[in-house]
């Protein structure tokens, strides 16, 4: 168990749909990471959040949102929901910002939400 | 040409063999690598964090680091069946995942009994 809680486990809906994945982070960790993965793309990452602000983007559709709240979860908001958008996405924490001073590398990955869209 | 290359695979190895997994990649300001083991239906999990070149060893793991090359390997010795996972490679321009890990799309490792 990594200390990383995503919920809903599972989502079935439909094409046009929007849908809130949420994490709740180990305890003490300040980093929020969105990953995105499929058969054909791998891991993607999303987007970062530190201490409840935006760090770093990656490949987010337009479409797709996320915040990190005062008590360290995160909500990752898909929208206009397409076909392609079926996926598992992952929620990851660590407590580092950045440099091999922090302990950097080490991320804790939830055991993911699987989105299917019809 | 992507960023982050490795071979899907299946490859499937008898138990006790050694096993050697490999990623390329493009972007020669990597310096951060790293190794992440995903069993069916679970998150990733970290197995070896390196920073630039050399090696690293952890028990019957050794991860290697060649940047000149822009190739990294991870090699288990006697393989056990509870190896059997997808081995994803990882790596990053700075440390903490603070410009998101760009990873392989991993190897599936079998190994048999």
């Amino acid at each position: 168990d990594s200390g990383v809680t995503q919920t809903p486990k599972h989502l079935i809906t439909a094409t046009g749909q929007r849908v809130t994945l949420r994490c709740s982070p180990r305890s003490g960790d300040l980093s929020v990471y969105w990953y995105q993965q499929s058969l054909d793309q791998g891991l993607q990452f999303l987007i970062q959040y530190y201490n409840g602000e935006e760090r770093a983007k990656g490949n987010i559709l337009e479409r797709f949102s996320a915040q990190q709240f005062p008590d360290l979860h995160s909500e990752l908001n898909l929208s206009s929901l397409e076909l392609g958008d079926s996926a598992l996405y992952f929620c990851a924490s660590s407590v580092a910002r950045g440099g091999p001073e922090y302990g950097a590398g080490e991320l804790f990955f939830g055991e993911g939400s699987r989105l299917t869209v019809l | 040409q992507k960023e982050v290359e490795q071979d899907p695979g299946p490859l499937s190895v008898p138990e006790g063999a050694i096993v050697s997994l490999n990623c390329t990649y493009s972007n020669s300001a990597f310096q951060y690598f790293m190794w992440y083991r995903q069993y069916s239906r679970k998150g990733p999990e970290l197995l070896m964090y390196t920073y630039s070149s050399g090696n690293k060893e952890d028990g019957r793991f050794t991860a290697q680091v060649d940047k000149s090359s822009k190739y990294i390997s991870l090699f288990i010795r006697d393989s056990q069946p509870s190896d059997s996972a997808t081995y994803l490679c990882a790596m990053s321009a700075w440390g903490g995942g603070a410009d998101g890990l760009t990873f392989g799309k991993g190897t599936h490792l079998i190994i048999q009994p």
